[in-house]
């Protein structure tokens, strides 16, 4: 099956810095890449996503890059706030349903 | 206007116990799932249902149950608790028949068992 690696963490940056997040996988197969974010005591939330067929894609402060030969994508947060502190996921689907979670990062805004 | 909703929320209970957790969107999703969230912050996948359909059985033990009434709800029974058992459990969605693989979930149910 799918084995999703994700890198660092823990990740401590100051408020205005850039936090970048990195994930590798496995299967060669998998096609679709989404990131979640989850706050203390909710659900985790879909942030942004990107699909095999794309190298990069980015909404506001937030940017997602995919490198299919090295099986690598990565996260990139810029101009961090406060209200950007919580545990951050990266996930890999071969099929149409199963995703594989990364083991998560905690990001932490200092203000 | 909730788009992935658990009850309960939290859930305290005693070993050898069965207790179930209940799952509702209202997004039009046809497939639906459910995830264990154990101490560490880890997400698995336990099972997936597709318009009613179990398509996904992870190696979960038989005590977990899972049940489709219809594609809107999906239901959560676990007999014989263990203390193993204890995590947060979260329901999520997704419209597959849109080719479109987002999944979106729940608030979560935090499972303790004493």
């Amino acid at each position: 099956g799918e084995n999703v690696e994700q890198h660092p963490s823990t990740l401590s940056v100051q408020e205005g810095d850039s936090a970048v997040i990195k994930c590798t996988y496995s299967d060669s197969a998998s096609n679709y890449f989404p990131w979640y974010k989850q706050e203390l005591g909710k659900g985790p939330q879909l942030i942004i996503d990107i699909r095999s067929n794309v190298g990069e894609k980015k909404d506001q402060r937030i940017a997602v890059t995919l490198n299919k030969t090295a099986k690598h994508f990565s996260l990139h947060i810029t101009e961090t706030q406060p209200e950007d502190s919580a545990v951050y996921f990266c996930a890999a689907i071969v099929n149409d349903y199963k995703l594989s979670f990364g083991a998560g990062t905690t990001v932490t805004v200092r203000a | 206007d909730t788009a992935v909703s658990q009850t309960p929320k939290y859930l305290v209970t005693q070993m050898g116990n069965d207790k179930s957790i209940k799952c509702e969107q209202n997004l039009g999703h046809d497939t639906m799932y459910w995830y264990k969230q154990d101490s560490k912050k880890f997400l698995k996948i336990m099972f997936s249902y597709n318009n009613k359909e179990l398509i996904i059985n992870e190696t979960v033990p038989n005590r977990f149950s899972p049940k489709s009434p219809d594609k809107a709800h999906l239901n959560l029974h676990i007999n014989s608790l263990e203390l193993g058992d204890s995590a947060v459990y979260f329901c999520a969605s997704s419209a597959s028949y849109s080719g479109r693989s987002e999944q979106y979930f729940g608030p979560g149910t935090r499972l303790t068992v004493t």
